[in-house]
C-alpha cells in the first residue's frame, strides 16, 4: 500500500510570492491534515479536511489555506510569502470513521525556503 | 492552554545503553497519547498509542508508559541501536476531534 505522497519535496520562493503544495493520502484514508514544522516552534497543526470540507483549523493567518478534492487529495496554499514561512510542511492522512484511532500517517514533507 | 512539554531536549548515549524520554501534557479533554519517531529529513512515524485506560504499551525495544492522573508519559528505549538516532515526538490528541498537540521533541543521538 502506497504511503502519503507530497510534492514537491523542495522549493525556493521569494517574499511576496505564493506557493501550492500537494498531498495524496493513503488509499482509503479520508482525512488529510497539514502541519508546519520549524526548529523554533516544532510541529504545529494548520488544518484538517474531510469530505472536501475544512473540519478543524489551527492558529495560523488567513494567508494559509487549503482544499480537498473528491478523491481525498489535498492542496495547501500560502499567499504573500514571508521569511518566517520557511519550514517543512507535512501532510498526514487518517482513516476517519470505522477503525479510526486518530493515528496520523505522515508524508515526507515539502521543504519550503523563502528568500 | 493545551501544551505538551518534553524532556530532555537532547540526549547522547552509547550503543547498547537504555534511555528514557519524558512527556508532560495539559491537553484536555484527553483522547490518546502517541509517540512518534522522526528521522532527519523524513516524516514522523508512529511508535505507540495509549488511551486513558492504558498504562503501558510496548513495540519491540520501545516501551511507553502513561500516568493519566499526573498527565505524564515516558518512552523507554532498551538496548539502543545506531538507527535509534532520531527525534522522538510526544503527541496528545484532543478528545472528540483528535486535533493533535505536539511536543518539541527529544533529539536522541546514539554513538557507537
Amino acid at each position: 500500500k502506497a504511503g502519503v505522497t507530497q510534492t514537491p519535496r523542495y522549493l525556493i520562493k521569494t517574499r511576496g510570492q505564493q506557493v501550492t503544495l500537494s498531498c495524496s493520502p493513503i488509499s482509503g484514508h479520508r482525512s488529510v491534515s497539514w502541519y508546519q514544522q520549524t526548529p523554533g516552534q516544532g510541529l504545529q497543526f494548520l488544518f484538517e479536511y474531510f469530505s472536501e470540507t475544512q473540519r478543524n483549523k489551527g492558529n495560523f493567518p488567513g494567508r494559509f489555506s487549503g482544499r480537498q478534492f473528491s478523491n481525498s487529495r489535498s492542496e495547501m496554499n500560502v499567499s504573500t510569502l514571508e521569511l518566517g514561512d520557511s519550514a517543512l510542511y507535512l501532510c498526514a492522512s487518517r482513516i476517519y470513521g470505522t477503525g479510526d484511532t486518530g493515528e496520523l500517517f505522515f508524508g515526507e514533507g515539502s521543504r519550503l525556503t523563502v528568500l | 492552554k493545551n501544551q505538551v512539554e518534553q524532556s530532555p531536549q537532547s540526549l547522547i548515549i552509547l550503543e547498547g545503553k537504555n534511555c528514557t524520554l519524558q512527556c508532560n501534557y495539559t491537553v484536555s479533554p484527553f483522547s490518546n497519547l502517541r509517540w512518534y519517531k522522526q528521522d532527519t529529513g523524513r516524516g514522523p512515524v508512529s511508535l505507540t498509542i495509549m488511551t486513558f485506560s492504558e498504562n503501558t504499551k510496548s513495540n519491540g525495544r520501545y516501551t511507553a508508559t502513561l500516568d493519566a492522573d499526573t498527565k505524564q508519559s515516558s518512552l523507554h528505549i532498551t538496548a539502543s541501536q545506531l538507527s535509534d538516532s532520531a527525534s522522538y515526538i510526544c503527541v496528545v490528541a484532543l478528545g472528540g476531534s483528535y486535533i493533535p498537540t505536539f511536543g518539541r521533541g527529544t533529539s536522541l543521538i546514539v554513538h557507537p
